[in-house]
């Protein structure tokens, strides 16, 4: 029973406009969310990431919004540019509390900008 | 600084054979993670580590799988007889610590199993 869902496998955005990835979690002891790159045959790269007390959390051009009663967050990133082009998955942590426990992933979308 | 470090970035056994796989966290770092990542998955927690102690060992898929960081640095992954549904790409991941939910990965070690 996967904990942590991305259901869009594939997103295709034109350079400039605004990408926005999903993802939605189930489990309710959940209570820190991130997001990580991956470009291909490189580890994770850690982008953003938002406590569970908080709905938005901005960096630049990455901006994570949490709604806890929906259980779903998403990731905007505002404007697209080509280097976006990668895999994102979006990770849980939270069931022994303070960090101390693996990540939760979602399966992944792969975001592709187009020119 | 350096990032975390992952050896042999490539590995092909034989089934049945023993690997060893390698990781070097950030500097400074308390807290190192396993993970298993099979194509076109998320990474799956394997173990986690404090310092040199195993704190949680629930992701690991089998006895035959085992790790270690004797010296709360420099940490192995140890599958013995391998088998077909062991290739996969390996990740190690490190944080500062309790409180810090930040993970930083490495790039990985693929493992083939033929």
């Amino acid at each position: 029973d996967q904990q942590v869902k991305q259901n869009s496998p594939s997103l295709s955005v034109q350079e400039g406009r605004i990408s926005i990835l999903n993802c939605d979690y189930t489990n309710s002891m959940f209570d820190y969310f991130l997001w990580y790159k991956k470009y291909p045959a490189e580890g994770p790269t850690f982008l953003i990431s938002i406590s569970s007390i908080k709905d938005k959390n901005e960096d630049g051009r990455f901006t994570v919004f949490l709604n806890k009663s929906a259980k779903h967050l998403s990731l905007h990133i505002v404007p697209s540019q080509p280097g976006d082009s990668a895999v994102y998955f979006c990770a849980a942590s939270g069931d022994s509390g303070g960090g101390a426990d693996g990540l939760t992933f979602g399966k992944g979308t792969h975001l592709i900008i187009q020119p | 600084g350096a990032g975390v470090s992952q050896s042999p970035r490539y590995k092909v056994a034989k089934r049945g054979q023993d690997v060893a796989l390698r990781c070097d966290p950030i500097s400074g770092h308390v807290s190192l993670f396993w993970y298993q990542q099979a194509l076109g998955q998320g990474p799956e927690f394997l173990t986690y580590f404090q310092n040199e102690a195993q704190l949680d060992k629930s992701g690991l898929p089998s006895d035959r799988f085992f790790a270690e960081r004797p010296e709360g640095s420099v940490s192995t992954l140890k599958i013995q007889r391998t088998q077909q549904e062991d290739s996969a790409v390996y990740l190690c991941a490190s944080s500062l610590g309790l409180g810090s939910y930040e993970q930083y990965f490495g790039p990985g070690t693929r493992l083939t199993v033929t």
